[in-house]
């Protein structure tokens, strides 16, 4: 079992630039999430979905940031344009339902500089 | 609103000794408390959960309501122990599942 597979690794991009992202999370779990991690924090919820539909999305900044899971398996996380305070890393994870037992499976993570 | 927070950012301790990482939340409601670990180059993953009452790789946490404490406790501290430590907090039941995480502590066993 891989795991939750993302990709790419590391981003590079100069501002105003578009970058995406892409996640596959555990066969079998239907929750999937995307934390953004900056330096020195711990993540932070960006949105969450149940199968295809995003149920937590409210600290998603949506004027820039678009996230889509159309067939309720992969999902990929977009920022257009970004911006230089965009630095971090991304992070998906998933989970097997609602996560009753609060474990949830994380990605090795997404990190994007934006120069 | 839900808070955590772990005053140190940073611990050091030698091989042997016994180790607490602090955490305290803040949460009007029932919460519910885990520890998360990413040791050096491997992602971020669950170590205990305090509905669990189990200890993992050595490691205890206790739920204090009165104190709002869920400090995370090693009587011998070991080099492998060095990793990044979360402490996260959510709703207990209900159907916000979201986990709010404090900003880590960087535990160091040194030798």
């Amino acid at each position: 079992e891989a795991g939750v597979v993302q990709s790419p690794r590391y981003k590079i991009i100069e501002k105003k630039q578009p970058v995406a992202f892409w996640c596959n999370p555990i066969s079998g779990h239907n929750t999937l999430y995307w934390y953004l991690q900056n330096l020195g924090q711990g993540p932070e919820l960006l949105i969450r979905y149940e199968n295809e539909e995003a149920v937590d999305d409210s600290q998603l900044p949506k004027d820039r940031f678009s996230a889509e899971r159309l067939k309720g398996v992969d999902s990929t996380l977009k920022i257009q344009p970004a911006e230089l305070g965009d630095s971090a890393v991304y992070l998906c994870a998933s989970s097997q339902g609602q996560a009753s037992d609060g474990e949830l499976f994380f990605g090795e993570g997404s990190r994007l500089t934006v120069l | 609103a839900q808070r955590v927070t772990q005053p140190e950012k940073l611990l050091s301790v030698f091989k042997g000794a016994p180790v607490e990482l602090k955490c305290n939340y803040s949460y009007s409601g029932s919460p519910e408390l885990f520890w998360y670990v990413q040791y050096s180059r491997q992602r971020l993953q669950l170590l205990l959960r305090h509905i669990s009452r189990e200890s993992i790789k050595g490691f205890t946490a206790d739920l204090n309501k009165g104190e709002t404490s869920f400090h995370l406790k090693k009587p011998f501290a070991q080099e492998e122990d060095s990793a990044m430590y979360y402490c996260a907090l959510r709703k207990s039941g209900g159907s916000n599942y979201k986990l709010t995480f404090g900003k880590g502590t960087l535990l160091t066993v040194n030798p």
